[in-house]
């Protein structure tokens, strides 16, 4: 079926430590790799996003990258902050013509100063 | 450029009531989607509209009926709201055009049913 899952559940680091929040998704067609922050009582908002022909994709201290072959994709967060901290989730397109994502059911980040 | 409302807010029901969730873009975006999102079970895919005039089941449909009223409009219907459908509901929007393209979530809608 379609799936994503996403680890860890939970995450906390110090402030200035990197973090890697990692997903694997089951359908190799899958070709759109969003990530999403969502600060508390917020609505979700996209960070970065990666497309299948690509391996890595940074934009400042957040990389994404993703191995096709073994389906997964990973964020990577550097010199995290503390308003790093949130709900994260990853996500993946699954066929059907259009844009149909399904969501990791998320990892919480806290950084601590 | 208001982008994805939805409204009400926040919604209190009693089961067995029924009640729709109303949401809007503005962003001229062909898709729409229905998302609940509930504590640890990340965003979950309840309905979505590729296009004017197409809805199809996402994830977990059961108890829900949506209507893409035009191109704009999406709304979601719960008929007889029972209190496992106590959630947050998010709609959101995206341009697809020939492939995928970034979600935009509305701010979201606060149900409980007792």
């Amino acid at each position: 079926g379609e799936n994503v899952e996403q680890h860890p559940s939970t995450l906390s680091v110090q402030e200035g430590d990197s973090a890697v929040i990692k997903c694997t998704y089951s359908d190799s067609a899958s070709n759109y790799f969003p990530w999403y922050k969502q600060e508390l009582g917020k609505r979700p908002q996209l960070i970065i996003d990666i497309r299948s022909n690509v391996g890595e994709k940074k934009d400042q201290r957040i990389a994404v990258t993703l191995n096709k072959t073994a389906k997964h994709f990973s964020l990577h967060i550097t010199e995290t902050q503390p308003e790093d901290s949130a709900v994260y989730f990853c996500a993946a397109s699954f066929s059907g013509g259009y844009n149909k994502l399904i969501f990791g059911a998320g990892t919480r980040l806290a950084v601590h100063p | 450029n208001a982008g994805v409302t939805q409204t009400p807010k926040f919604q209190v029901l009693k089961t067995g009531q029924s009640m729709t969730l109303q949401c809007a873009q503005d962003m001229n975006h062909n898709s729409m989607y229905w998302y609940r999102q509930d504590p640890g079970m990340g965003l979950r895919l309840i309905y979505y509209s590729a296009s004017e005039g197409t809805t199809d089941k996402g994830e977990v449909p059961n108890g829900y009926n949506v209507s893409r009223l035009n191109k704009r409009e999406f709304s979601l219907r719960l008929e007889s709201a029972a209190p496992s459908q106590t959630s947050v509901y998010f709609c959101a929007s995206s341009d697809t055009g020939t492939g995928v393209d970034t979600i935009y979530f509305g701010e979201g809608s606060w149900l409980t049913v007792v």
